[in-house]
Order: structure tokens, then sequence, then C-alpha cells
């Protein structure tokens, strides 16, 4: 069964500080990885990754993908209120039609 | 239209009762999926519709779900008798992903369903 765990569940943090979200995957016939961001309803797209060791950046965000251990990370530098939100990962599936998602990690950053 | 549109943005019914949700994709987008979202969870896959295929409804939990869409245009969720298990938000999104391949999806600003 094709699943995708994200940890930490949650994570409290101050502004300035850099965090590391993880996701990891098991997934047959591997299609590519995407990160979201959902602060209130709908999910926003970060990244897609489909290469491993080539490091998507956008701003203080930034995600590598590790096709070998089945895992990427989501790092976040210099944090800011405004980062609050769930981060989705997600992995296609055997089909490669639909994305499976896991939990999320709930990331909250206090001033 | 701009966005993906979703219809109602809140729903209360009474358990028993049949609900329609209504998504509005992005013109042009070929691909449209559902989700369901409950308190504190993740996005759990429903059901994928790409252009004419047959659609992949291997998500739906059960027989009381389906959703229909006529070509690239609108879909329908459909919930029959309720439960107060289907208490949920339920996104749709669509994307360009053409058949075997993920790529990025939009989202809905999402259906609240709460079932008394």
């Amino acid at each position: 069964e094709d699943k995708v765990v994200q940890s930490p569940l949650s994570l409290v943090v101050h502004e300035g500080d850099t965090v590391t979200l993880n996701c990891s995957y098991e997934v047959t016939n591997f299609r590519s990885l995407l990160w979201y961001k959902q602060e209130k309803k709908a999910p926003t797209f970060l990244f897609m990754l489909t290469s491993s060791g080539i490091e998507k950046k956008s701003g203080r965000l930034s995600s590598i993908l590790d096709k070998k251990e089945l895992f990427s990370i989501l790092n976040i530098t210099a944090t800011q209120t405004g980062d609050s939100a769930i981060y989705l990962c997600a992995v296609a599936n055997q089909a490669g039609t639909a994305l499976i998602f896991g939990k999320g990690t709930t990331l909250s950053v206090s001033s | 239209g701009a966005g993906v549109s979703q219809s109602p943005s809140n729903k209360v019914t009474e358990k028993g009762k049949d609900v329609e949700l209504r998504c509005d994709p992005i013109s042009g987008h070929t691909a449209l999926y559902w989700y369901r979202q409950r308190l504190g969870q993740g996005l759990e896959f429903l059901i994928y519709f790409q252009g004419n295929s047959a659609p992949d409804k291997s998500g739906l939990p059960s027989d009381r779900f389906s959703a229909e869409r006529t070509g690239e245009s609108v879909s329908t969720l459909t919930i029959q008798r309720t439960q107060q298990e289907d208490s949920a938000v339920y996104l749709c999104a669509s994307s360009l992903a053409s058949p075997g391949t993920a790529g990025e999806l939009f989202f809905g600003e999402g259906s609240r369903l709460t079932v008394l």
C-alpha cells in the first residue's frame, strides 16, 4: 500500500529559527513528490521534486529529494510568523494519477 | 474562471440526508481530483477524473459516495444517506497533468460538510 509519513506532526519555534520538515514515502513506480502549504483552506503549491539530490529553492524555503532512501526534507530558514501553516507532502501513486498525501506537519512560529 | 471554484462553502445537514458538492475546475485543466480532509488530518484521496477516461474511484470510502464529471467541466460529488463520520472538508483540485504524470494541483477553497 502506498503511504506517506511526515514528521514531526507539529512544531513550535520562535521567529528567526530554522526548521526542517521530513517526509518519507513508500510508493510503487514513483513519479514525483510535491510540497504544499495550507494556511486556512486551499493548499498552495510549493515545490515538485522528481530527481534525487537537486535542491529546489524559493526564497527562504528549500527542498531536496533522496530517491534511494525514499524521503524528502523541506527547510525554512529565518522563520516568520507568516510561515505558520500546515505543510503537506504528497507523492504520485502507482498509476501516476492522484497524489497520496501525508497527514502534514503543523508549524507554529511565535514572535 | 481564474481558480478552482467550489460550492457550497459550508453545508450543514442531518444524518441520513443526501448532499451534493460542486467543483468548477480551472478552464483547460483536464484532470480533476476530489479529496477529503477530516479535522487535524491530511488529505484523503477520493476520486480522479482525466478527460474522457474512466475515473479512478479507488479512494471512495463506500458506495454512498459517487462523483460525476462531464467532459472537462464541472464535477459533482454526491454523498447519500450521510453519516456523522462524513463530516469533513471536501477539497477539489484540478491540474494540467497528462495521464501518468502527477503535476501541480490547484485547489479550491473546499466545502465544509457538517452532519448532525
